[in-house]
């Protein structure tokens, strides 16, 4: 089976371009996620997808940072303008419905898109 | 609210050594998911093993072993006879089990383990 697919692995830009990444989840998972990773620390949580639907982005700077997924399967994240505090990992991740669960799923994660902002 | 210490940033150890990889938990629900990921050189976050608050039996897969004890709120992970191929960054996770929480997964630090030949 197919993991988490992402692209682009690296991207540099310099501060106060755009930039879009790609995230194509496990076939038939529902709940997508997007994580940013800055160097030394964990994962924390942008957004949380189910299907089509926004169910989580309290953490998402919402003055630069959008994602959208359209059809419920992929998903992309977009940053403009990128700062340089932008510099990370942006990770993907990807879970059954989690609406049908008792107890969360696993979650899956993608190789990540590295972000340099110079 | 909830939070994962990872107090151990890095570790070292020579191959064959066991190496124990502390992790501290905090949350008011009684209801919740565990989780330790690897996350090695490549990037990418590896699953390892996901452990319910209901469930404090210990766990041993190959060399690996996990001891959850909800008493000091701890889900320690043990790898035995380390080899070169652990080395990595470890990351300890917590997961709410009620779907108003959003289906967060909170991250500790990580901790580093460098295995030398």
């Amino acid at each position: 089976e197919a993991g988490v697919a992402q692209s682009p692995r690296y991207k540099i830009i310099e501060k106060r371009q755009s930039v879009a990444f790609w995230c194509n989840p496990i076939s038939g998972h529902a709940t997508l996620y997007w994580y940013q990773q800055i160097l030394g620390q964990g994962p924390k949580l942008l957004i949380q997808f189910q299907n089509n639907g926004v169910v989580d982005d309290s953490q998402l700077p919402k003055d630069r940072f959008s994602a959208e997924r359209l059809k419920g399967v992929d998903s992309t994240l977009k940053i403009q303008p990128a700062k340089l505090e932008d510099s990370a990992v942006y990770l993907c991740a990807s879970s059954l419905d989690r609406r049908t669960r008792v107890l969360p799923d696993t979650q899956y994660f993608g190789p990540g898109t590295r972000l340099t902002v110079l | 609210a909830q939070k994962v210490t990872q107090a151990q940033t890095e570790i070292s150890v020579v191959e064959k050594e066991d190496v124990t990889l502390d992790c501290v938990y905090e949350t008011r629900d009684t209801t919740y998911y565990l989780f330790w990921y690897k996350q090695p050189p490549s990037g990418e976050l590896v699953f390892l093993i996901r452990r319910n608050s209901f469930d404090e039996q210990n766990e041993i897969s190959g060399r690996y072993s996990w001891n959850f004890q909800k008493s000091t709120s701890s889900f320690n992970f043990t790898i035995t006879a380390s080899q070169v191929v652990d080395s990595a960054v470890y990351f300890c996770a917590l997961d709410m089990a009620s779907y108003n929480q959003g289906g967060k997964l909170i991250f500790g630090q990580g901790t580093e383990l460098s295995v030398k030949p």
